[in-house]
């Protein structure tokens, strides 16, 4: 199993310019994350999924937006690029466990630079 | 879900244990205690979790008092690829909240 992947692995947006961020998990995990991590900081999660067709909002949703129409994908657009979206962007995958006890696998990131 | 505190650094020396602290004074009976860890830049890598009892795996050992307030994660024999930043998190929910961990130190 290739696990977690991610594209691009690192790209520069100019304000203003949009895309999209691709995830894809081949682990037939249901739920899926977004996570931003900002210099020094922790990973905040941005949006998540439960299943296709599910998505729902995390801690920070502001200027993204997500699709969940297969189990495998979760891609997420950035639709109106600010500097303020530079950042590490991660995605990860779990299958549903007991409430609290599932583990969640992430990918290798997606470094984003809004000049 | 349940805060967690963590020291912001440790080091430790090579071939030692490392033990890592965290206290969650607040977590709830249904919320595991999970360990992740973060090696410079990539995703951040599942370690190990448990709920009262303790638990080892082939990776680390994780203790939890008694009372739950607080645990400590111990990699038996640090090298230097152990070198991270480790997260611990109080989860009950579907939903990870990251702190800022601690940065761990293995010197040669």
């Amino acid at each position: 199993n290739a696990g977690v992947t991610q594209t691009p692995k690192f790209r520069i947006l100019k304000i203003g310019q949009s895309m999209t961020l691709q995830c894809t998990q081949d682990m037939n995990h249901n739920y899926m994350y977004w996570y931003r991590q900002d210099p020094g900081m922790g990973l905040k999660l941005i949006y998540y999924s439960v299943g296709a067709g599910i998505t729902d909002k995390g801690e920070v949703p502001n200027g993204y937006n997500v699709s969940r129409s297969t189990t495998e994908d979760f891609p997420l657009r950035l639709e109106l690029a600010a500097p303020s979206q530079t950042s590490v962007y991660f995605c990860a995958s779990s299958k549903p466990g007991l409430a609290g006890k599932e583990t969640q696998y992430f990918g290798p990131g997606t470094r984003l630079l809004v000049l | 879900d349940a805060k967690t505190t963590q020291p912001p650094s440790m080091d430790c020396a090579e071939g030692r244990a490392a033990n890592l602290p965290c206290n969650h004074s607040t977590i709830s009976g249904n919320e595991y205690v999970y360990w992740y860890r973060q090696i410079h830049s990539q995703g951040p890598q599942y370690i190990i979790h448990g709920l009262k009892n303790n638990e080892t795996n082939e990776m680390a050992s994780l203790i939890i008092t008694e009372d739950r307030k607080s645990s400590t994660l111990i990699l038996p024999h640090a090298t230097l690829r152990d070198t991270a930043v480790y997260y611990c998190i109080a989860k009950g929910a579907q939903k990870l909240v990251f702190g800022q961990g601690t940065r761990l130190t293995i010197n040669p």
